[in-house]
């Protein structure tokens, strides 16, 4: 089955702490994007990449970190730096040619701050 | 830059009634594409339609179907014969080289 897979499901961090949000897909699309859902906030986009070895900043960068070296991954790391990192993370994947097409999501990663 | 909007946080219907969610947007592009996902309770992401700019007819698939206005830059749901399944959290997005969402709409429906 093709899809997009994010690991894991629950994910605890201690304050101070790093943490990697996994997001793997096999549908070969080019793009890959990491959201954050907050009540009330909508889907708000951290980062993306078009591409291989690129990526941009969305709107909410500032504590996160992420690599695209292979096509189908682009992890997403939590850093201490980011104040409030306790919230719904989605990541996307979309073939990079065709605009018309949408956007497919796993199922998000619930990370807790504790 | 690209705006989202969507004024309703929240909207009830009475099951096999009509309802639409507005959403309405910003933006200085002639071709983009725009769309609405539901999320259920679950959380996960599902296409509900889409809607190419340039082409004059709106989009329809089953009991959704949107009304696209783009000189008023407007895009809302109409959603017929509700079930309860429908139930659900809406977004209204917008693709150029991203995608842009807005804060989503919480649809209730009342058996």
């Amino acid at each position: 089955d093709g899809g997009i897979t994010q690991s894991p499901k629950y994910l605890f961090r201690k304050e101070g702490q790093n943490v990697t949000l996994s997001c793997e897909q096999n549908l070969n699309h080019d793009a890959m994007y990491w959201y954050r859902q907050d009540p009330g906030q909508g889907l708000r986009l951290i980062y993306y990449s078009q591409i291989v070895n690129d990526f941009q900043k969305g709107d909410i960068a500032e504590g996160y970190s992420v690599s695209r070296e292979k096509k189908e991954s682009f992890p997403l790391t939590v850093t201490s730096a980011q104040k409030n990192p306790t919230a719904f993370y989605l990541c996307a994947s979309s073939p990079r040619v065709s605009f018309g097409t949408e956007a497919f999501f796993g199922q998000g990663t619930r990370l807790t701050v504790v | 830059a690209q705006t989202v909007t969507q004024s309703q946080p929240e909207m009830s219907v009475q099951e096999a009634e009509t309802v639409t969610l507005s959403c309405t947007y910003d933006t200085s592009e002639s071709d983009y594409y725009l769309f609405w996902y539901k999320q259920p309770p679950s959380r996960q992401m599902i296409l509900v339609i889409r809607q190419e700019a340039y082409k004059q007819q709106n989009a329809t698939e089953n009991r959704f179907s949107v009304n696209f206005q783009k000189a008023a830059k407007s895009f809302s749901l109409k959603i017929s014969d509700s079930q309860l399944g429908d139930a659900a959290m809406y977004f209204c997005a917008y693709r150029s080289d991203k995608y842009i969402f807005g804060t989503g709409t919480r649809l209730k429906v009342l058996a």
